[in-house]
């Protein structure tokens, strides 16, 4: 069994802050884990992904996320906000073995930035 | 290349009646998911197609929803006698060959569906 647990429904940052969005999941199995981020009116799109390989993944626009077995985290950070970031963000947790091969999302956190 | 697409993009349907939802994948991409997504909440998985065939069709949450798949491309999800709460944006998303775990998903734009 595999679940995914994003810590904030709601993020509230000003331009040119900081970003944390948290993520915590539990798998039966060593996973593969993404962050995915959701513009209203569009479809999801991949920001990054962790497959076992290095613990910091770097992603698209300025994100990255580090791979934290012990806490069982994968959190997305970003040093500094734009305007543009505001959207859903996904944490998505795929069980590498198993035999499963369907990934759980979790509910999404919204990331609002001020100007 | 082109994207994910499905349509029609938004679908205002009366209670009863039946609909159908479509979706072309990447070319070439031969697993494809369908995904249903109600305000405020996470992606509920649907149905996985690997190929023309679904090894997994857990989440469909009735049998009123069905889906096929057809020369290893275009999808059509099915809802028969509508409900209220079948009321979602339903997303449709396809990877290309691979070990699926490790595999990005790419996502179609979703149909918005409403029943009166």
């Amino acid at each position: 069994a595999q679940s995914v647990t994003q810590l904030d429904s709601h993020v509230s940052v000003s331009e040119g802050t900081p970003v944390l969005l948290r993520c915590n999941y539990s798998s039966s199995y060593s996973p593969s884990l993404f962050w995915y981020v959701q513009h209203p009116n569009k479809g999801l799109q991949l920001l990054l992904k962790y497959t076992s390989a290095a613990t910091l993944v770097k992603g698209i626009n300025g994100f990255e996320a580090e791979f934290k077995k012990s806490e069982t985290s994968f959190h997305l950070t970003k040093p500094s906000a734009h305007m543009s970031d505001a959207a859903e963000y996904f944490c998505v947790v795929s069980p590498v073995g198993g035999g499963s091969y369907i990934p759980t999302f979790g509910r999404g956190t919204s990331l609002i930035v001020h100007p | 290349g082109a994207g994910v697409s499905q349509s029609p993009s938004n679908k205002v349907t009366e209670k009863g009646k039946d609909v159908e939802l479509r979706c072309d994948p990447i070319s070439g991409h031969t697993a494809l998911y369908w995904y249903r997504q109600s305000l405020g909440q996470g992606l509920e998985f649907l149905i996985y197609f690997q190929g023309n065939s679904a090894p997994d069709k857990s989440g469909l949450p009735s049998d009123r929803f069905s889906a096929e798949r057809t020369g290893g491309s275009v999808s059509t999800l099915t809802i028969q006698r509508t409900q209220q709460e079948d009321s979602a944006v339903y997303l449709c998303a396809s990877s290309p060959p691979g070990l699926e775990v490790y595999n990005e998903q790419f996502f179609g734009p979703g149909t918005r569906l409403t029943v009166l």
